[in-house]
């Protein structure tokens, strides 16, 4: 079977940074995405990773080892909007895309 | 300019009423989603669809059924309705689902979310 595994729950202060990490056991692999989604809104796109390794977009990077199946989302220099979920999803060798359960993250001061 | 839209955004009925919401995009993309967010806030594909094919989870009841007027709307009506069908339904779309790989299936298969339609059935 096909699943993703990301912590259900984390917590950090503002200004701190964060990791959150993702697992995932699919048929194939097409790359994967990180998306974020705050509480009563759509989810927006974040990254998308295909190589192994880092890729950085301002204060949000993405990490991708393949042959682990693992990827994490790195947070820096956290603020209080940076408070929702993170949802990991990958595409598969059918092109479609499964997703994971979501980190919620709560930020405090 | 919302790039893709849906409505209602929210939609109280009563059980065994019919239903449909609708979905439009903007972006010129080939390729439109159904999904369903319950109160876990798991995100379960329901529908994918292009002008060439649709893509049924099979786990969907039969109730549900996408219609496409054309390539920019995928509306969803749903029979019958249920209790357990309360939840959030979003519609996205992508610009394509044909397979390109590589980095450039991270610019095809991004998927544009709608806004929601927050569905409670009573």
């Amino acid at each position: 079977g096909q699943n993703i595994d990301q912590p259900t729950e984390m917590t950090a202060t503002e200004g701190a940074i964060v990791q959150i990490n993702c697992t995932y056991q699919t048929s194939g692999f097409n790359g994967l995405f990180w998306y974020q989604q705050h509480a009563g809104e759509a989810p927006t796109f974040l990254s998308y990773n295909v190589l192994d390794g880092l890729e950085e977009k301002g204060r949000f990077s993405s990490f991708l080892s393949r042959s682990k199946g693992y990827s994490y989302l790195l947070l820096k220099e956290l603020q209080m909007k940076d408070s929702a979920s993170y949802l990991c999803a990958v595409l598969d060798s059918n092109y479609q895309l499964i997703w994971g359960a979501g980190t919620k993250l709560i930020i405090k001061p | 300019d919302t790039a893709v839209s849906q409505t209602p955004k929210y939609l109280v009925t009563q059980m065994g009423n019919d239903k449909s919401i609708k979905c439009e995009q903007n972006l010129g993309h080939d390729t439109m989603y159904w999904y369903k967010q319950d109160s876990k806030k798991f995100l379960k594909i329901m529908f994918s669809y292009n002008n060439k094919e649709l893509i049924i989870n099979e786990t969907v009841p039969n109730r549900f059924s996408p219609k496409s007027p054309d390539k920019a709307h995928l509306n969803l009506h749903i029979n019958s309705l249920e209790l357990g069908d309360s939840a959030v339904y979003f519609c996205a779309s992508s610009q394509d689902s044909s397979g390109t790989s590589g980095r450039a299936a991270g610019i095809q298969e991004t998927q544009y979310f709608g806004p929601g339609t927050r569905l409670l059935v009573l």
